[in-house]
């Protein structure tokens, strides 16, 4: 699976939206990206994922880049709850173990 | 509503106790997985499930069990169990059987051995 990059942290209005960048420079044609987060110690929780057409859904957008390397998540109007650590996950589809690799992640403060 | 549950939450042992953590899922998922958080280590997989009977080592298997008798619960076994092994454990479901789509998270089991 792909190495990704993500900041270590980030801030964010409350009511802003938030722009989670991920830098994945040696994805293969075969590898979608998983958005998940984690909000202090609680089990992480899907949001989204993609291969290399933007995707949104009820909780983010997910925007790659054309040539595949990059990707940010938005969240259109961030609240507090969104505080939590979010992940960017690079991954074939058809994985033998069906094993997410979690890096360290970006955490994301969201302030009143 | 579709969950993952895990039990006990919390845990507190002395070293050689054995123990059992529950799993189970109420989606009718194939894929089953098992993995702890340490800090600074990430999220690593444990054992995982691609159906019922069929288990397989993941990442650090060491000093872990696990079985599957049943598609909906899939219970995570420490025979003897070491400090080493304290840890929060988070069990995922998904459908499919390589856990490829959506995996749902357990609330967690923060387990600490003595």
């Amino acid at each position: 699976d792909a190495k990704t990059t993500q900041p270590t942290s980030m801030d964010c209005a409350e009511g802003r939206a938030a722009n989670l960048p991920c830098n994945h420079s040696t994805i293969s044609g075969n590898e979608y990206v998983y958005w998940y987060r984690q909000i202090h110690s609680q089990g992480p929780q899907y949001i989204i994922h993609g291969l290399k057409n933007n995707e949104t859904n009820e909780m983010a957008s997910l925007i790659i880049t054309e040539d595949r390397k990059s990707s940010t998540l938005i969240l259109p109007h961030a609240t507090l709850r969104d505080t939590a650590v979010y992940y960017c996950i690079v991954r074939v589809a058809t994985s033998n173990t069906g094993k997410l690799i979690f890096g360290q992640g970006t955490t994301l403060q969201v302030k009143p | 509503e579709a969950q993952v549950t895990q039990n006990p939450r919390y845990l507190i042992t002395v070293t050689g106790k054995k123990l059992t953590v529950t799993c189970s899922q109420n989606m009718n998922h194939e894929y089953m997985s098992w993995y702890r958080q340490d800090p600074g280590l990430g999220l690593r997989q444990i054992y995982y499930s691609m159906n019922v009977e069929v288990t397989d080592k993941g990442d650090v298997p060491e000093g872990y069990k696990v079985s599957r008798k049943e598609k909906r619960n899939f219970p995570l076994i420490l025979e003897s169990p070491s400090p080493n092994q304290t840890s929060l454990y988070f069990c995922a479901s998904s459908s499919g059987t390589s856990g490829n789509y959506e995996q749902f998270f357990g609330p967690g089991t923060r387990l600490t051995v003595l």
